[in-house]
């Protein structure tokens, strides 16, 4: 059974701290997707990797693709109150999803 | 256009009983998905369909039926309810993006709690 997990599960920071979340498997994927997901409401997706080593950029957020493809982080900088939320991992992004266990963020102001 | 909706949002049932869980989509997705999210475990995929009049099996299918006879409608059945079956369910749908991987679209979530 193909696993994804997540790092830290839990965070609590300050407005304008930093963090990074970590998303890894021993499986190697061909791409990863990260949601994030609301208090009451259904996951949204904020980005698609592919490459492997790959980096994209979501205005404070930055997403890297592990080299080997079995790994992923999600960076955000300067948090704020609005990034509250749970954030997810997920692979492959076809047909049969497979979620990561999450890390639920709260950003204090 | 709504997107993904799921009726009911709260349903409380007692253990034996079975209950439909309704999702819907206006989108035109061929593909569609119930998932169950419990704490600490995340999304765990139950039954998927690639189409109307196909459908197949998950992660966690055991206890749970589906059918899908049109594009818009994916109900998921629950035959006898068992406390092991409290959970959040959310109702999923997918379009296909360029570079061959999908975007899925999540419904608000179903929140079962079975006695």
């Amino acid at each position: 059974t193909q696993l994804l997990e997540q790092s830290p599960q839990f965070l609590s920071i300050q407005e304008g701290e930093n963090l990074t979340v970590y998303c890894n498997s021993s499986s190697v994927f061909s791409s990863l997707q990260w949601y994030r997901q609301e208090p009451g409401e259904g996951p949204v997706l904020l980005v698609t990797v592919v490459t492997g080593g790959e980096v994209k950029k979501l205005k404070r957020l930055t997403f890297q693709f592990g080299d080997a493809r079995k790994d992923s982080s999600l960076h955000i900088t300067a948090a704020q109150p609005g990034d509250t939320g749970l954030y997810l991992c997920a692979a492959p992004p076809t047909y049969k999803y497979i979620f990561g266990t999450g890390t639920r963020l709260k950003v204090l102001a | 256009n709504a997107g993904v909706t799921q009726t009911p949002k709260f349903q409380v049932l007692k253990t034996g009983q079975s209950m439909t869980l309704q999702c819907a989509q206006d989108m035109n997705h061929e593909y569609m998905s119930w998932y169950r999210q419990d704490p600490g475990m995340g999304l765990r995929l139950i039954h998927y369909s690639v189409g109307a009049g196909i459908t197949d099996q998950g992660e966690v299918p055991n206890g749970y039926n589906v059918s899908r006879s049109t594009t818009e409608d994916f109900p998921l059945r629950l035959l006898s309810a068992a406390p092991s079956q409290t959970s959040v369910y959310f109702c999923a749908s997918s379009r296909r993006l360029a570079g061959g991987y999908n975007e899925q679209f999540f419904g608000p979530g179903t929140r079962l709690t079975v006695l």
